[in-house]
């Protein structure tokens, strides 16, 4: 089956500083998104970005599909914005995801 | 907004009991997920559901059973608690066919002694 990796697995930044999130599949898809893990462990949809650029305030993506990859931005980082960052893409079946392992993103004062 | 909400935050059961975790959503979805996750393993897929009374096994069903008697509310039993369930439960809704767009609640961390 596809297979998901996420890069780097953790990232500690200051705040105010600007990060760049990978997320690598292994066999083309027709669609991907990016979620954030508060701290509290709530799951929030970022984007559905099957390919090209989305932006959303400090946060954009963009998807290669013929590249098989998925860059997540965050711009001027908060300590809002620390927890973990999943990619998933569909899976065998059209209902399921296959997730990445997460990127861990702690942002400090 | 969806709104996908979960019966408890916290959860402490003791081992053999049975737990039902609720699980509803406001926005019409056709399809509810459960999944749960682990520290170093990810986000597992339990069971899914596409439709009333409908229901498709995930990845590891096993310990598991679900309901889905109406549209908004999917529940995941455990018919016997045991200490390897202690985890944090996800319920998820989304629109239509296909994985597009999975919204998330709050989630419940289950202990079980």
């Amino acid at each position: 089956g596809i297979q998901v990796e996420q890069s780097p697995p953790d990232l500690i930044l200051q705040e105010g500083a600007n990060s760049t999130l990978r997320c690598n599949f292994s066999d083309s898809v027709n669609n991907l998104q990016w979620f954030h893990q508060n701290p509290w462990g709530q799951l929030i949809n970022l984007f559905y970005i099957p390919s090209g650029t989305k932006q959303n305030g400090r946060l954009s993506a963009t998807t290669v599909a013929t590249e098989r990859y998925s860059l997540l931005y965050i711009s001027s980082s908060q300590t809002t914005d620390s927890g973990v960052y999943f990619c998933a893409v569909p899976g065998d079946s059209n209902y399921q995801l296959i997730w990445g392992a997460g990127t861990k993103l702690i942002i400090k004062p | 907004d969806v709104k996908v909400t979960q019966s408890s935050r916290y959860l402490v059961k003791r081992t053999g009991e049975k737990v039902f975790l609720e699980c509803v959503q406001d926005m019409d979805h056709e399809n509810m997920f459960w999944y749960r996750q682990d520290p170093g393993l990810g986000l597992r897929l339990i069971y899914f559901s596409y439709d009333v009374k409908m229901k498709e096994k995930g990845d590891i069903p096993e310990g598991y059973s679900v309901s889905r008697e109406k549209k908004e509310r999917f529940s995941l039993i455990l018919e016997s608690a045991s200490t390897n369930q202690t985890s944090m439960y996800l319920c998820a809704s989304s629109l239509g066919t296909g994985a597009r767009g999975q919204f998330f609640g709050p989630g419940t961390r289950l202990t079980v002694l």
